[in-house]
């Protein structure tokens, strides 16, 4: 069974710029989870989005948001980039409609901002 | 809202020896407390995971232990190996409310 894939793996902006990260469940999964892990911060929650709709969201700016798609895959976009939002990027996938399942992590988006 | 905390942030042990990180969390309602094990340039995987009706549970050389009253959790690690080493997050869940992860453990096993 594939596990959770992320894309890209490495992603460069500049202050100011647009971030777009994606992320793709495992198959059967109808939630999608993103977490923000900075240096020394743990695993900070983002988003989380099941059956398309986003059902909670982190204490974040909204300029972080995301979607997600009828196949259940799903993108977050990080605009009006900031050099604190450097981190990696995690998304995680369970089943749905509740916050105790079991959540998969992927591989992570690491996101420098120059 | 939850806030977890998690001691201590750096653990080094020698390898057979046991390793243990505790947490405590603010939120009585908390229900569900995960641990997840991060090795080294690699994603997040559970490892075991413990409810709230529930005061042990163990899985191989690794156990989890919850004391509701105190509000605090436990992994504990016996007969640590040189691939226990890694960056230990535990978490804590309110009903449907997002984990809330403490800042992790860097757990080193010297052989």
């Amino acid at each position: 069974e594939a596990g959770v894939t992320q894309s890209p793996t490495h992603l460069i902006k500049t202050r100011g710029q647009q971030a777009t990260l994606r992320c793709s469940p495992i198959s059967g999964h109808t939630s999608v989870y993103w977490y923000q892990q900075a240096l020394g911060l743990g695993l900070q929650f983002l988003l989380w989005y099941d059956e398309g709709e986003e059902r909670n969201r982190g204490n974040f700016p909204p300029r972080f948001s995301g979607r997600q798609f009828p196949n259940y895959s799903s993108e977050l976009n990080v605009n009006a980039l900031e050099l604190e939002d450097s981190a990696l990027y995690l998304c995680a996938s369970s089943l749905g409609g509740r916050m105790d399942n079991e959540q998969f992590f992927g591989p992570g988006t690491r996101l420098t901002v120059l | 809202g939850e806030n977890v905390e998690q001691h201590p942030s750096t653990l080094s042990v020698q390898e057979g020896d046991s390793a243990v990180i505790k947490c405590t969390y603010s939120d009585s309602a908390s229900n569900y407390f995960p641990w997840y094990k991060q090795e080294l340039g690699k994603r997040p995987q559970l490892i075991i995971d413990i409810r709230s009706n529930v005061g042990e549970k163990k899985d191989q050389r690794i156990a989890v232990t919850l004391n509701k009253t105190a509000k605090h959790f436990s992994l504990h690690i016996t007969e640590t190996q040189p691939e226990d080493s890694a960056v230990y997050f535990c978490a804590a869940l309110t009903g449907n409310t997002p984990l809330v992860f403490g800042k992790g453990t860097r757990l080193s096993v010297i052989a």
